[in-house]
C-alpha cells in the first residue's frame, strides 16, 4: 500500500516568508509525527498527533512553528517568518496506534535564502 | 551533553566485513531501542527494534542492548555495498511517543 506522502519534496523560500508543509499518513494510522533533520544531524522531535489532537508539542522550536491535523488524516506544518536556521528536512511519520514502530515519509527539503 | 551520542563517522569498510555501530545514552528511563537506516535523500526506515536489554537477530543484522552500561550496538555481518547508508539509533521511554535520535553514522561498504 501507499506509504507516508509529503509535499512539497523541495522548497526554496525567502527569509521572512511563510511556508506550509503537508503530510499524508498511511491510511488508518491514527498517530502522526513531525521531525526535523538538519544537515548531518539526527532527527529532532517536533510534535505528535493522536487523531486530531496534539498531546505532545514540546519539540516545536518557537511560536513561529505550528501544526494541525484534520480528519485524522492530513497534517500541515506551518513555519511563519522563516529564518535561515529553519533550513532542514522536515520528516513526517505515522504509526497505527502510536507505538514505537513508525514509518517515515521521504521528507520536505526546505531551504531559506 | 546530548541524551544520545553516536559517532558520525564516516566509516568505510570492505565488502564482507563485520560492521559494528554503537550509541551511548544518558537517560536511564529509555526502554525501547531502535536502529534506522537512511539512504541519501530518503526517509529513515526501521531496521531493528528491541525492548529493554538483550540481543535480537534478523538475518545479517544483530542488535544488542546493555542497559547497565547505557550502550547499544548494531552488528552487520557479511556487509554488502547496498548496506551503504546512514544508520541512526533511536530510543524512547515507556509510554512516550517521542523518539530521541543519535546523530547518525555514515557507513560506506566498498566493493
Amino acid at each position: 500500500g501507499a506509504g507516508v506522502s509529503q509535499s512539497p519534496s523541495n522548497k526554496v523560500t525567502e527569509k521572512g516568508k511563510d511556508v506550509e508543509l503537508r503530510c499524508d499518513p498511511i491510511s488508518g494510522h491514527t498517530a502522526l509525527y513531525w521531525y526535523r533533520q538538519r544537515l548531518g544531524q539526527g532527527l529532532e522531535f517536533l510534535i505528535y498527533f493522536q487523531g486530531n489532537s496534539a498531546p505532545d508539542k514540546s519539540g516545536l522550536p518557537s511560536d513561529r512553528f505550528s501544526a494541525e491535523r484534520t480528519g485524522e488524516s492530513v497534517s500541515t506544518l506551518t513555519i511563519q517568518r522563516t529564518q535561515q536556521e529553519d533550513s532542514a528536512v522536515y520528516l513526517c511519520a505515522s504509526s497505527p496506534w502510536g507505538g514505537n514502530t513508525i514509518y517515515f515519509g521521504e521528507g520536505s527539503w526546505l531551504t531559506v535564502v | 551533553q546530548k541524551e544520545v551520542e553516536q559517532d558520525p563517522g564516516p566509516l568505510s569498510v570492505p565488502e564482507g566485513a563485520i560492521v559494528s555501530l554503537n550509541c551511548t545514552y544518558s537517560n536511564s528511563a529509555f526502554q525501547y531501542f531502535m536502529w534506522y537506516r537512511q539512504y541519501s535523500r530518503k526517509g529513515p526506515e526501521l531496521l531493528m527494534y528491541t525492548y529493554s536489554s538483550g540481543n535480537k537477530e534478523d538475518g545479517r543484522f544483530t542488535a544488542q542492548v546493555d542497559k547497565s552500561s547505557k550502550y547499544i550496538s548494531l552488528f552487520i555481518r557479511d556487509s554488502q555495498p547496498s548496506d551503504s547508508a546512514t544508520y541512526l539509533c533511536a530510543m524512547s521511554e515507556q509510554g512516550a511517543q517521542k523518539l530521541v535520535f543519535g546523530q547518525g553514522t555514515r557507513l560506506t561498504i566498498n566493493p
